[in-house]
């Protein structure tokens, strides 16, 4: 059966406190990994895709990192405003619909 | 661009009554889906549409929910008759193509008295 499980469900760090997310994917043939970023009372907004093993994207304090079997999500030196709550999601080969984890809960203290 | 519209904002209703939540897609965009989000389940599909046409609709949980998209630009989920176990956030995303990155709406929270 296709999963998706995040790790830790929170998190709490303080300001400039680097750390990682991780996201274990079990899926026959995936298509894509997805990043998210949602705030409260908000939509989720897309952050980064990766399709490969070994694939890297970056985006300011972020950092994606994809193996065979899991997505690490590296946050640097993370600031207040980078409190959310992160989503990954697998979509498989075999059809186009997401499999979503629960999210990771981020909290940074200033 | 404005995003992905959805309204209401928030919903509250008494249980029987009938809930119509609609959402406007990004121009452009052919895909549209409908998610349910709680803290117990979390993101679940429930249905999506492709060019206007439902696709897969096996996220329904039952026959008191349906969806129509008469058009590119607006989109209803309808539940008739409401249930206290309907409350929840409901999301409209639609993208540009299947395998593309979502854009969400800011969400509808249903709350079923």
């Amino acid at each position: 059966e296709d999963q998706v499980t995040q790790s830790p469900e929170a998190l709490r760090l303080q300001e400039g406190e680097s750390s990682s997310l991780n996201c274990s994917y079990t899926v026959s043939g995936l298509r894509g990994l997805f990043w998210y970023r949602q705030d409260p009372g908000k939509g989720p907004e897309f952050l980064f895709t990766l399709y490969s093993a070994g694939e890297e994207k970056e985006k300011e304090r972020l950092k994606a990192t994809l193996t065979k079997k899991e997505s690490f999500l590296h946050i640097t030196a993370p600031k207040p405003e980078d409190s959310a709550t992160y989503l990954c999601a697998v979509q498989a080969n075999s059809n186009y619909q997401l499999i979503w984890g629960a999210g990771t809960k981020l909290i940074i203290k200033p | 661009d404005a995003g992905v519209i959805q309204s209401p904002r928030h919903e509250v209703t008494e249980m029987g009554q009938e809930v119509t939540l609609r959402c406007k897609p990004i121009s452009g965009h052919d895909y549209l889906f409908w998610y349910r989000q709680t803290m117990m389940r979390g993101l679940e599909l429930l249905i999506y549409f492709n060019n206007n046409v439902p696709i897969d609709d096996s996220g329904m949980p039952e026959d008191r929910f349906s969806a129509k998209m008469p058009n590119a630009s607006f989109s209803t989920l309808k539940i008739q008759p409401s249930e206290p176990r309907d409350s929840a956030v409901y999301f409209c995303a639609s993208s540009l193509g299947a395998s593309e990155k979502l854009f969400f709406g800011s969400g509808t929270q249903l709350s079923v008295l």
